[in-house]
């Protein structure tokens, strides 16, 4: 299975502050089909997760033009550009590129 | 809009089973494959299965073969996840989550496993 390692684990941020979330799968992510199946979650305390960022660097509906992600092959990095209240939580990435779909342990956000 | 509602929390004894549900609305149900995520108290995610609402072919994790079981029903637009010979590890929050991208989630069903 393709481990994902994320770091930090913790991040505390002052809000209208930056932050940024490493992700580094133990293979490639890149896909047969050309695609790296490198995805974002973000899940606030008691709440499912929701989808933040797909195929590396696509934002979801409906998520603000703060988070960004990029990254190729085995690295990939989550940005907030301007940390905000809401933002708090955990942060977990996963492939899907490669069977079984695997996470990150998650790096929880919160604000100092 | 795409909702995913799943069953109610339940409470089981060491080696019973539990099946939850995930009822979809919102869309072609048999356009999305649905995954089943699980989360531990205080822990990350894990993946267990999915099941493809199309034909019900399913995939499962190495780790649950041979103790889940994920099934669909159409008319209803419903999946389902049975997981047996429970133990008390079990005790998690169950999600189901839709499509290759994870983009919709239920809203987790508590089950706690306790003698």
């Amino acid at each position: 299975d393709i481990v994902m390692t994320q770091t930090p684990l913790s991040s505390p941020v002052t809000l209208g502050q930056p932050a940024s979330i490493s992700c580094r799968s133990s293979q490639s992510l890149v896909h047969s089909d050309g695609n790296t199946y490198l995805t974002w979650l973000h899940q606030r305390p008691g709440q499912p997760p929701r989808l933040l960022i797909y195929k590396i660097s696509n934002r979801f509906s409906g998520v603000p033009d703060r988070f960004s992600g990029s990254g190729a092959g085995t690295d990939f990095t989550l940005k907030i550009s301007r940390v905000e209240a809401e933002d708090v939580g955990i942060y977990y990435c996963m492939q899907t590129t490669q069977f079984p779909p695997t996470f990150g342990q998650g790096t929880r956000v919160e604000i100092k | 809009q795409v909702q995913l509602v799943q069953s109610g929390a339940e409470v089981k004894k060491p080696g019973a089973s539990v099946k939850i549900s995930c009822k979809a609305s919102g869309y072609t149900f048999s356009s999305y494959y649905m995954h089943w995520v699980r989360q531990a108290p205080g822990q990350g995610l894990e993946w267990m299965g999915r099941i493809n609402p199309s034909g019900g072919s399913t995939r499962y994790a190495q780790k649950f073969q041979g103790r889940v079981t994920m099934t669909r029903d159409t008319s209803t637009s419903t999946v389902y996840m049975e997981l047996g010979s429970l133990r008390f590890e079990d005790t998690a929050v169950y999600y189901c989550a839709r499509d290759h991208r994870f983009d919709y989630w239920g809203q987790g069903t508590l089950v706690t496993v306790s003698s």
